[in-house]
């Protein structure tokens, strides 16, 4: 199971970290993804980062490449998303998910948690 | 990156009927093409993997297939919890970009 928090309504400009923690499985294992779901639109694939025995390396989409960071502490079992300079279009649900049969790269999603959402506005 | 365009981005349809979705790759992505279900509120459920393979307790009546960049989802009898979105998503490279999404809507 995945579970994500943190979610706020922020203004534009500022930051704001979101959290999934898992469970139910062994964390360290899996490399993490972020999806987020504007309202109204489609998935976008935000980012991921690879598992620490796949070097623990990152990779992102452009639109965020600059602005959003992604980690993991596999001892508490949590992945992160550090979004900065926040903008009226990074408003939506913020998935993390995760999938198996990746070798701890990028993998297909067959795990997702609920989601949480995030309001960017003045 | 690699682009995925979807079609069509709705449909309306009655249970028992047969629908396809097609999604086509800006370029070649080989077989590393996944077809997400998502309900309203819900986070996606993985349906199909890898082109064609159905994911753990997918109905069969749900198939994919392959032609060179362009793929189809089809739904061989639609029944009513099949109403919702669509979605293709590319894992050949980073970023794993997805398709703009199928609303599949009640006739």
């Amino acid at each position: 199971q995945l579970l994500e928090s943190g979610g706020a309504i922020v203004q534009p400009g500022r930051s704001l970290r979101l959290s999934c923690t898992g469970s139910g499985f062994t964390f360290g294992f899996y490399a993490m993804t972020w999806v987020r779901q504007a309202p109204g639109k489609g998935l976008e694939w935000l980012g991921c980062i690879r598992t620490q025995t796949s070097g623990g390396t990152t990779e992102y989409a452009a639109s965020v490449k600059d602005r959003f960071i992604i980690s993991r502490d596999d001892s508490e079992r949590f992945a992160y998303l550090q979004m900065t300079s926040l903008e009226s279009e990074d408003t939506g649900f913020y998935f993390c998910a995760t999938g198996e049969g990746s070798g701890g790269d990028c993998p297909t999603l067959d795990s997702w948690g609920q989601g949480t959402l995030v309001t960017v506005s003045s | 990156d690699i682009q995925m365009t979807q079609s069509p981005s709705s449909l309306s349809a009655s249970v028992g009927d047969r629908i396809t979705i097609t999604c086509r790759a800006s370029e070649s992505i080989s077989r590393y093409l996944n077809w997400y279900q998502q309900k309203p509120g819900k986070a996606p459920k993985l349906l199909i993997f890898a082109a064609s393979n159905l994911h753990n307790d997918v109905p069969s009546r749900f198939s994919a297939t392959r032609s060179g960049t362009d793929f189809t989802l089809t739904i061989g009898s639609l029944q009513p919890e099949d109403f919702a979105t669509y979605s293709c998503q590319q894992t050949y490279s980073v970023p794993h970009t997805f398709g703009g999404g199928t609303k599949v809507e009640i006739k």
